[in-house]
């Protein structure tokens, strides 16, 4: 099946400094990818549709200023966390589409981010 | 709004139990269904999908679900469980963007 690799796993920063969060496919090309928050023991949360080669469509009430959504290639979107704050701690999963396949998406394995 | 509800937040069940877990959902668009699994530790992986045609879908491992549109219901179910079942069960639906529930925590005892 179609591979979604994120990096890295997990991340621990301070306050204030910014962190960039990858996410791959690995043998496919994704048209569209897409941004997802867990709180703990809670269900995923959609931040943003990243779309290649134009800009990230963010959903009510998720800064974009904040989390930068780039999506330069085919293969690859980062998510950049900026001016980190403890309350930005959490665990970022990325989804990716297949470029004419339909509906369905294949998931990262998700990256922890520690803000302290 | 679009929004999916999954009744059972936390469910425990023995080896060999029946499974059914229940997800509502409310969409405006063209209807694609979803339940996706989580091991601990491990990602979301897809474990059957809806996108038209029969209504009784069969996934992996075993899981199946039906899609009752007069309801609005995509319910999960699976005749005998295995204690590998243990993982959080998603419900999701979607057509441009996939929107997920809050997941029900199943629990198998050995």
């Amino acid at each position: 099946g179609a591979v979604v690799s994120q990096h890295p796993s997990w991340v621990i920063c301070k306050s204030g400094t910014s962190v960039k969060i990858e996410c791959r496919s690995l043998d496919f090309q994704a048209t569209t990818m897409f941004w997802y928050r867990q709180f703990p023991k809670q269900s995923l949360m959609l931040m943003a549709t990243s779309n290649e080669g134009s800009k990230a469509t963010y959903e009510q009430g998720v800064e974009k200023d904040k989390f930068l959504i780039n999506h330069a290639s085919l293969t690859l979107s980062t998510l950049t966390v900026t001016s980190a704050h403890p309350e930005d701690s959490s665990f970022y999963i990325c989804s990716a589409r297949v470029t004419g396949g339909g509906t369905e998406a294949f998931f990262g394995q998700g990256t922890r981010l520690t803000v302290v | 709004a679009q929004s999916v509800s999954q009744h059972n937040h936390h469910v425990i069940l023995s080896e060999a139990a029946s499974l059914e877990l229940g997800c509502n959902y409310s969409y405006g668009g063209t209807v694609n269904l979803f339940w996706y699994v989580q091991y601990p530790g491990q990602h979301l992986q897809l474990l059957l999908k809806y996108f038209s045609g029969d209504p009784l879908v069969k996934g992996i491992k075993g899981f199946e679900a039906e899609f009752i549109k007069s309801k609005f219901s995509f319910n999960l179910r699976k005749p005998s469980v295995q204690w590998s079942d243990t993982a959080e069960y998603f419900c999701a639906v979607g057509d441009d963007k996939i929107i997920f529930g809050k997941g029900t925590r199943l629990h198998i005892l050995p």
